[in-house]
């Protein structure tokens, strides 16, 4: 069955240091999604990129922030210097098409900033 | 207030027993999720519906598009269905909503 690929599953980095979150969506999808977790909170939406592009943004997605799809398969979430409040699993999800359609998640990467 | 309410928060079952997990939501809304949550983390999707009712295996799911309102039913429960149970909507943009989440532990 196909499936949503993260990496790394954790990572600890230190505050002020840039971290690169991976993704491999699923291969026919033309929809990729961050979204995010603080421990004992609920998920929370950060951006929705189609078409090469940032189709939305939270308020939470601010400067520095930023998405790519370097290759064609892979799509990364760069957070250029990670504060304290960035700690948090960030889930990567796909989905075929955009609304009403079924979104598959990876099993999310915890970041920990120290 | 949030967008996506669920309740119970929590819920403790025995196994076997006849479990309802209520979501309702004040946006309108394309599509409604039903997904699980195991420890570690890794979320799985049980559902998508926007409207009546659908079934998988032990698990339903049913809307009521003009309540507002959503359940999930989980029959003959069984200690591995414990989870956290998440309801989460689909708008006119293709992000999704969640709610809070709702604790599963049935016991043995």
């Amino acid at each position: 069955e196909p499936e949503v690929t993260q990496t790394p599953s954790h990572q600890v980095t230190q505050m002020g240091q840039e971290v690169i979150l991976r993704c491999v969506p699923i291969s026919n999808h033309l929809y990729f999604y961050w979204y995010r977790q603080i421990l004992g909170q609920k998920v929370e939406f950060l951006v929705s990129f189609y078409n090469n592009e940032i189709s939305e943004k939270s308020e939470i997605f601010d400067d520095q922030f930023s998405v790519e799809r370097p290759d064609g398969s892979n799509f990364t979430l760069k957070i250029r210097s990670t504060k304290l409040e960035d700690s948090a699993m960030y889930f990567c999800a796909s989905t075929r098409t955009g609304g009403m359609t079924e979104a598959f998640f990876g099993q999310g990467t915890r970041l920990t900033v120290v | 207030k949030n967008e996506v309410e669920q309740s119970p928060q929590n819920l403790t079952a025995q196994e076997g027993e006849f479990i309802t997990i209520n979501c309702s939501y004040s946006v309108g809304i394309s599509a409604l999720h039903w997904l699980q949550q195991h420890p570690g983390g890794g979320i799985v999707s049980l559902f998508m519906l926007s409207s009546g009712k659908k079934k998988h295996g032990r698990l339903i799911a049913t809307i009521n598009i003009q309540e507002k309102h959503s359940s999930l039913h989980i029959t003959a429960s069984h200690p591995r269905d414990s989870a956290v149970y998440i309801c989460a909507v689909g708008g006119a943009t293709n992000k999704l909503i969640f709610g809070t989440g709702t604790l599963l532990a049935v016991q043995p």
